[in-house]
């Protein structure tokens, strides 16, 4: 099955700058990528996803950027913003029929302004 | 159109009662799934299911059983309570070949 980790566990940021969190994970089957926010209190929601024939996607400030030879891809967040605190998890599988949907352990991204 | 609904959203047990916790969708996805979530762990996989009439287990299934009846409905179990399964429990569903995940709203168990 897929092993999944993300870097780093928590991540702080002052307002405006950058932040980046990566998910690395174990099987070369994996063709989809995509990556949940999770708001305190209230549950997890896509944000943005990738495919295995793309390299990198971007949606205003946030990017997914995807290298499958080194089996890692990682969330960009430019201009962060107090609203952009939250728990940020991956979820990279195989996307057929049947997969189990397995998470990473999650990052927490605190932005102060 | 509702998504995933769970019930309830909060819930209080003694060390070894047993309840159900209720998942449904509307939305005729396949695949439906149950996580739960603790501090530092994340979201850790129960059961899951691909289709009517078929389950199995994900990373922590012990101590839960489930059941899919209906496309729309996946209920899961606990026949006897523990304190180690005080957690934030999530349904979640997706079309088999599809690719987004909705949530419910979790439900908050606590064992005492």
């Amino acid at each position: 099955g897929e092993n999944v980790e993300q870097h780093p566990s928590t991540l702080s940021v002052q307002e405006g700058d950058s932040a980046v969190i990566k998910c690395t994970y174990s099987d070369s089957a994996s063709n989809y990528f995509p990556w949940y926010k999770q708001e305190l209190g209230k549950r997890p929601q896509l944000i943005i996803d990738i495919r295995s024939n793309v390299g990198e996607k971007k949606d205003q400030r946030i990017a997914v950027t995807l290298n499958k030879t080194a089996k890692h891809f990682s969330l960009h967040i430019t201009e962060t913003q107090p609203e952009d605190s939250a728990v940020y998890f991956c979820a990279p599988r195989a996307n057929q029929a049947g997969t189990a949907l397995i998470f990473g352990k999650g990052t927490t991204l605190s932005v102060s302004s | 159109n509702a998504g995933v609904t769970q019930t309830p959203k909060f819930q209080v047990l003694k060390t070894g009662q047993s309840m159900t916790l209720q998942c449904a969708q509307d939305m005729n996805h396949e695949y439906m799934s149950w996580y739960r979530q603790d501090p530092g762990m994340g979201l850790r996989l129960i059961h899951y299911s691909v289709g009517a009439g078929i389950t199995d287990q994900g990373e922590v299934p012990n101590g839960y059983n489930v059941s899919r009846s209906t496309t729309e409905d996946f209920p899961l179990r606990l026949l006897s309570a523990a304190p180690s399964q005080t957690s934030v429990y999530f349904c979640a569903s997706r079309l088999n070949g599809g690719t987004e995940a909705f949530f419910g709203q979790g439900t908050r168990l606590t064992v005492v």
